[in-house]
Parts: structure tokens; sequence; C-alpha cells
């Protein structure tokens, strides 16, 4: 079936501006998270949700920084005034509950010029 | 919070020979520990996981041991082929409010040579 789908699969950004990025979870699962992975390094958690809800956002780094699953499905991250320092790799993964095996997406590729 | 250190960060191995890498964490309340296996430009693949009411699981060429005492885990590939050759993550995950949280290691690069 259908894994964890990104978009867009790369974002070239300038400096100041406000990015949006968008994960497609697999169909049921309930819980979906978002990493952040820079070069040369593990992902980091940003943040979970279960259903609509963020249950977790401590690794949110900022209020730059949001998400939201209105839906209980599709989710976006969304990024303002961009900083040099937020380019990364931008995972998402969902799973069929909190606290099951995570299904990675292939991520978004974030660069700020 | 948890902290999750991998070792080694890279590890080179001719193939058909075994590959170990290691882990440990900090956080006594973690009881989930997944390893991923991430090829260049690809999101991390889940290829095999264990929780903390066992101490080994294995699939084929892989294994995975977990020493609650002493808060380390281990990946075991055996017969190594080339197509082994990826960047390696363990984690790590604990309950209460940030249950499914995952702890990542900074990875380890698994070089097999044919």
């Amino acid at each position: 079936g259908a894994g964890v789908s990104q978009t867009p699969s790369n974002k070239v950004t300038e400096k100041g501006k406000y990015v949006e990025l968008r994960c497609d979870p697999i169909s049921g699962h309930t819980a979906l998270y978002w990493y952040r992975q820079s070069l040369g390094q593990g992902p980091e958690f940003l943040i979970y949700f279960q259903g609509t809800g963020a249950a977790d956002d401590s690794g949110l780094p900022n209020d730059r920084f949001f998400a939201v699953r209105p839906e209980g499905s599709v989710s976006t991250l969304k990024i303002q005034r961009t900083e040099r320092g937020d380019s990364a790799v931008y995972l998402c993964a969902s799973s069929l509950e909190g606290g099951d095996e995570q299904f990675f997406g292939p991520g978004t590729r974030l660069t700020v010029l | 919070g948890e902290n999750v250190e991998q070792h080694p960060s890279t590890l080179s191995v001719q193939e058909g020979d075994s590959a170990v890498i290691k882990c440990t964490y900090s956080d006594s309340a973690s009881n989930y520990f997944p390893w991923y296996k991430q090829e260049l430009g690809k999101g991390p693949q889940l290829i095999i996981d264990i929780r903390s009411n066992v101490g080994e699981k294995k699939d084929q060429r892989i294994a995975v041991t977990l020493n609650k005492t002493a808060k380390h885990f281990s990946l075991h590939i055996t017969e190594t082929q080339p197509e082994d050759s990826a960047v390696y993550f363990c984690a790590a995950s604990s309950g209460g409010t940030s249950y499914g949280k995952l702890t990542f290691g900074q990875g380890t690069i698994l070089t097999v040579h044919p």
C-alpha cells in the first residue's frame, strides 16, 4: 500500500520567507510525527500528533514553527520568517497508534538562502 | 530528557563478515528501541525493533539485543552484503506524555566491501 508521502520534495526559499511543508500519513494511522534531520545527524523530534491534537510539541525550536492536523490525517508544518539555520531535511512519520512502529516519508529538503 | 549514544560512527567490513553497532540510552523509563536504515536521499526505514519485555529478537540476518540493566542495546548483522551499506540509526522511546517520541543516536555509516 501507499507509504507516507511528503511534498514538496525540495524547497528553496529566501531568508525571512514563510514556508509550508505537507505530510500525508499512511491511511488509518492516528499518530503523526515531525522530525528534522541536519546533515550527518540523526533525526530530531519536533512534534507528535495523536488524532487532531498535538500531544507533544516539546521539540519545536521556537515560535516560528507551527504544525497543524485539522482533520486527523494530513499535516502541515509551517515555518515563519525562515532563517539559514532552518535548512535541513524535514521528515514526517506515522504510526497506527502512539508508541507503535513509525514509518517515515522521504522527507522535504528545505534550503534557506 | 532521553540521550542516546551510538558507536561506532563508521564501520567498514568485508562482504560475508558480521557487523555490530552499539547504543546506550539514559532514561530508564525507555521501553521501545527501533533500528532504522537510511539510504542516501531517502527517509529512514524500520528494519527491526525490540521492546523492554524481551532481551533478544532476530529476523533472518538481523538481530537486536537489549540489556535494560546496563541501558544498552545492539544491532547485529550477519553475512553482510554490499546492499547492507547505508547509515544505521538506533532510537529509544518512553511512555507518558511523550509516548511515541523517538530520540535517535548519531548514526553509523556501514560500508560493506565486495
